[in-house]
């Protein structure tokens, strides 16, 4: 049913590393948003967009940035990963206000 | 924005009817409530959303009172597949915050 997509499904690196999440939806949804959510816990938004060149930190204070140059198009990334940053990454997106969020499979991350 | 407070889990046997409240006592008066359900490493699924009385989909029902201060998810008859976390939200999008806050949502649990 959703056409929103998250690569990768699974990662794990080492420490210091950058990385990359990619999601991109084919719904031509304007808004979009990440969620991070740890096992058996809570979802936290830590991004969002409106559109095309607009992003907006969420409640959870992240270290990752992330850009919204396309609209289908909203990756995130971590410049230098740590342990702390272990944890599902979780991409949606959404047609407008009070529009159901679709979302992605998610991104489980492992930092070593 | 208004806070969601459900049980943190509850247990039901196969064919039975659940029913899962949430009290939003802070909703706003453009709010709208959403259902979402998760299954383990997965993205949240939108079930239902409603603004006041009764809304009814294929899946769920769901109940709000006239003060709109709670709401309740009616699974009927369920089944194995059920079990899920499910999640009650205060959509608070149409009033200018671009935000959609999950709670710690309530563990179903389904038993034979």
């Amino acid at each position: 049913e959703a056409d929103i997509y998250q690569t990768p499904r699974y990662l794990v690196i080492g420490t210091g590393k950058k990385i990359t999440l990619e999601c991109s939806q084919t719904m031509g949804h304007d808004k979009m948003y990440w969620y991070q959510q740890d096992p058996g816990m809570e979802l936290h938004l830590i991004h969002y967009s409106y559109g095309v060149n607009s992003t907006e930190k969420g409640d959870l204070s992240s270290e990752s940035t992330v850009s919204r140059i396309r609209t289908e198009h909203f990756p995130l990334t971590l410049e230098s990963a740590r342990p702390s940053h272990t944890s599902q990454y979780l991409c949606a997106s959404s047609e407008g206000n009070n529009e159901k969020l679709f979302f992605g499979s998610g991104t489980q991350l492992s930092v070593l | 924005l208004a806070k969601t407070t459900q049980p943190i889990s509850m247990d039901s046997y196969e064919g039975q009817e659940v029913n899962i409240t949430c009290s939003h006592n802070n909703i706003a008066t453009n709010d709208y409530i959403t259902w979402y359900q998760q299954f383990p490493s997965q993205g949240p699924r939108f079930i239902i959303q409603g603004y006041k009385t009764k809304v009814t989909n294929e899946v769920a029902s769901l109940f709000i009172p006239a003060d709109r201060k709670s709401s309740t998810l009616s699974l009927p008859r369920v089944s194995l597949s059920d079990t899920a976390v499910y999640y009650c939200l205060v959509d608070g999008r149409n009033t200018g915050f671009q935000k959609l806050v999950f709670g710690t949502g309530t563990r179903l649990l389904v038993s034979p």
